[in-house]
């Protein structure tokens, strides 16, 4: 079964648009970890942010917001008035505090028009 | 001097020859990853050693071959590939707390984009 599911393959927005994307994990640890990474053309993977997974509260640094709900286990990371320079594939992961395992999703293309 | 540095960053190559991929990390991290990236996929790990001890993926083929002579070096050695092996390899490095904790994000190189005719 997919640890982290990104439903959403693509996404276009206009500049200046605000812009959600969403995951969804799966682990039966107490304790684990969420990341977001942004990969743009040049195919590094960026570390964004990370979660732990007793945060409770909506984080934000910058343009960039995060929230994490246990209840449905979802995880969503949202940019703010978005950029050009913010096209890139975004990756969710997780990683369980056992083991050395990251889970990553299939990532959700992100285009910001213009 | 950037993170993670990988060479080469694009590699074409027959499926009989031998070649290596190569990542140095300069973190002073003490886990590195190997990760292939295909299209549509979920990022694969393949390989991972962690305060030196090694951690395999057993669904990856013998015509991979990791080394890691130091905590800072990490190769990838490709003989006999298949067309269906072309794909980005990524490392990546971290920092573990203790060995199987994994706690820390990973810190990814930029790839070697990888073709095999």
């Amino acid at each position: 079964a997919q640890k982290v599911t990104q439903a959403q393959t693509e996404i276009s927005v206009v500049e200046k648009e605000d812009v959600t994307l969403d995951c969804v994990y799966e682990t039966r640890d107490t304790t684990y970890y969420l990341f977001w990474y942004k990969q743009p053309p040049s195919g590094e993977l960026v570390f964004l942010i990370r979660r732990n997974s007793f945060d409770e509260q909506n984080e934000i640094s910058g343009r960039y917001s995060w929230n994490s709900q246990k209840s449905t286990s979802s995880f969503n990371f949202t940019i703010t008035a978005s950029q050009v320079v913010d096209s890139a594939v975004y990756f969710c992961a997780l990683s369980e505090a056992t083991g050395n395992q990251f889970y990553f999703g299939t990532g959700t293309s992100l285009t910001v028009i213009p | 001097e950037t993170g993670v540095t990988q060479t080469p960053r694009h590699l074409v190559m027959g499926m009989t020859n031998k070649k290596s991929l190569k990542c140095e990390q300069h973190l002073g991290h003490n886990a590195m990853y190997w990760y292939k990236q295909s299209a549509k996929k979920p990022l694969e790990l393949m390989f991972v050693y962690s305060l030196e001890e090694r951690v395999e993926n057993n669904s990856v083929p013998s015509r991979f071959s990791p080394e890691c002579p130091n905590s800072s070096h990490l190769f990838l050695h490709l003989h006999t590939l298949q067309p269906e092996d072309s794909a980005l390899y990524l490392c990546a490095s971290s920092q573990e707390s203790h060995p199987g904790g994994n706690t820390g994000e990973l810190f990814f190189g930029e790839g070697s984009r990888l073709t095999v005719l």
